[in-house]
């Protein structure tokens, strides 16, 4: 399974954008790059999923680059609701996505 | 529709006293996994169950048991508690198809004392 490395912790402030970067480098040819979202004292939620190039949806968007040894989730004018920790999970869906590796996580903090 | 429910929400616990973790979903999900996470870490695997009727090993199993009751039950068994086993602990299922996604219950926080 892919090792995946992210930064600790972040700062932002209220309405602005803010770019979480993932680095997979050993992702396999059959990996999908997942995100999760947990807020304290809750269980994590899905938040984006993506293979290659730029995936987006209501909340979020994820671009990966061509090599794809690395993925950034983008969270558009966040709020101070946003702050909550970020999960980077890179494995092949079709085999138990559950297997999946989940990291230490980016501590997002949404300052007013 | 509830998702997943685990039960309970907080447990305290002696050394040595067994106890068993209870998590049942209701989305017809063909996998379901435990989970256990400590301050300020990520979650990590315990064991988990491909299908009903089958149950495997993930990365942390030592000191528990789990067993795949029914396609909606997966129970988690501390047999011998321990003050290591201090955590919250999450369950989780997903369809088991390919674009499938992780859907979490909300915990339950253990003490071992």
């Amino acid at each position: 399974l892919a090792k995946t490395t992210q930064p600790i912790s972040m700062d932002s402030y209220e309405g602005q954008e803010v770019n979480i970067t993932c680095s997979h480098n050993n992702i396999a040819t059959n990996d999908y790059i997942t995100w999760y979202q947990q807020f304290p004292s809750q269980g994590p939620r899905f938040i984006i999923q993506g293979y290659k190039t730029k995936v987006t949806n209501e909340v979020a968007s994820l671009f990966i680059p061509a090599d794809r040894k690395s993925s950034t989730l983008s969270l558009p004018r966040v709020s101070l609701s946003d702050t909550a920790v970020y999960y980077c999970l890179v494995g092949p869906l079709n085999t138990n996505a559950g297997k999946s590796t989940f990291g230490d996580g980016t501590t997002l903090t949404v300052k007013p | 529709n509830a998702g997943v429910t685990q039960t309970p929400k907080f447990q305290v616990l002696k050394t040595g006293q067994s106890m068993t973790l209870q998590c049942a979903q209701d989305m017809n999900h063909n996998s379901m996994y435990w989970y256990r996470q400590d301050p300020g870490m990520g979650l990590r695997l315990i064991y988990y169950s491909a299908s009903e009727g089958t149950t495997d090993k993930g990365e942390v199993p030592n000191g528990y048991n789990v067993s795949r009751l029914n396609k909606r039950e997966f129970s988690l068994r501390l047999e011998s508690a321990a003050p290591s086993q201090t955590s919250v602990y999450f369950c989780a299922s997903t369809t088991g198809t390919v674009g499938e996604k992780l859907f979490f219950g909300s915990g339950t926080q253990l003490s071992v004392l």
